[in-house]
């Protein structure tokens, strides 16, 4: 079975400075896909940013970019120009592309930026 | 806009009650997933479902059942509540590799 590991249970980080956030998995598939969710006190889950296994190129969504290292099974989230509106919870999460296939999610990472 | 709804944002049962946690989507999809989710352990699967009538089980389904009667509701039972069923449970939709949709999740307290 696929895990996902973040090893970072709270984070803390300066308005406008930029933050990593670690993600690792294990798994034995070649094709899956990887996601970013950001869960703020509202509860509501929203996609950050999502990458798919096989392309190489490393995803962008404006201020928010990943580090995939598919060798290395790890994907990390960077966070720039952090925003008092990017505190929330992170979650990693990982996909195969199968019909009824489910999604593994990482412990979280708590995440609050100070002005 | 898709929509992914839950019947309760906050729900508190007694030991031992039957509990429904109902969830609605508007967008066709086939597949629905219920989570829970808990400090340091992240979401965790409990049930999904691919069709309307097929059900599987996830990681946790032990004190669990569901019921997908229409493409579009997918039901959460607690047939008898116990305290360790507190926590926070959320939905999810999606069609077959695409995007998924969450609910805003049900915080259930079981005193």
């Amino acid at each position: 079975a696929q895990t996902v590991t973040q090893s970072q249970p709270e984070m803390s980080v300066q308005e406008a400075e930029t933050v990593t956030l670690s993600c690792t998995y294990d798994t034995s598939e070649s094709n899956y896909y990887l996601f970013w969710y950001k869960q703020p006190p509202s509860r509501q889950m929203i996609l950050v940013i999502r990458q798919e296994a096989y392309k190489q190129q490393n995803a962008t969504e404006n201020r928010f970019s990943v580090n995939f290292q598919k060798a290395a099974k790890s994907f990390s989230l960077k966070i720039s120009d952090s925003q008092l509106g990017d505190t929330a919870m992170y979650f990693c999460a990982f996909m195969k592309p199968e019909v009824g296939d489910d999604m593994r999610f990482g412990a979280g990472t708590r995440l609050t930026v100070k002005p | 806009d898709v929509k992914v709804t839950q019947s309760s944002r906050y729900l508190v049962k007694r030991t031992g009650e039957k509990v429904f946690l109902e969830c609605v989507q508007d967008m066709d999809h086939e597949n629905m997933f219920w989570y829970r989710q808990d400090p340091g352990l992240g979401l965790r699967l409990i049930y999904f479902s691919y069709d309307v009538k097929m059900k599987e089980k996830g990681d946790i389904p032990e004190g669990y059942s569901v019921s997908r009667e229409k493409k579009e509701r997918f039901s959460l039972i607690l047939e008898s509540a116990s305290t360790n069923q507190t926590s926070m449970y959320l939905c999810a939709s999606s069609l077959r590799s695409g995007v998924w949709y969450f609910g805003p999740g049900t915080r259930l307290t079981v005193l």
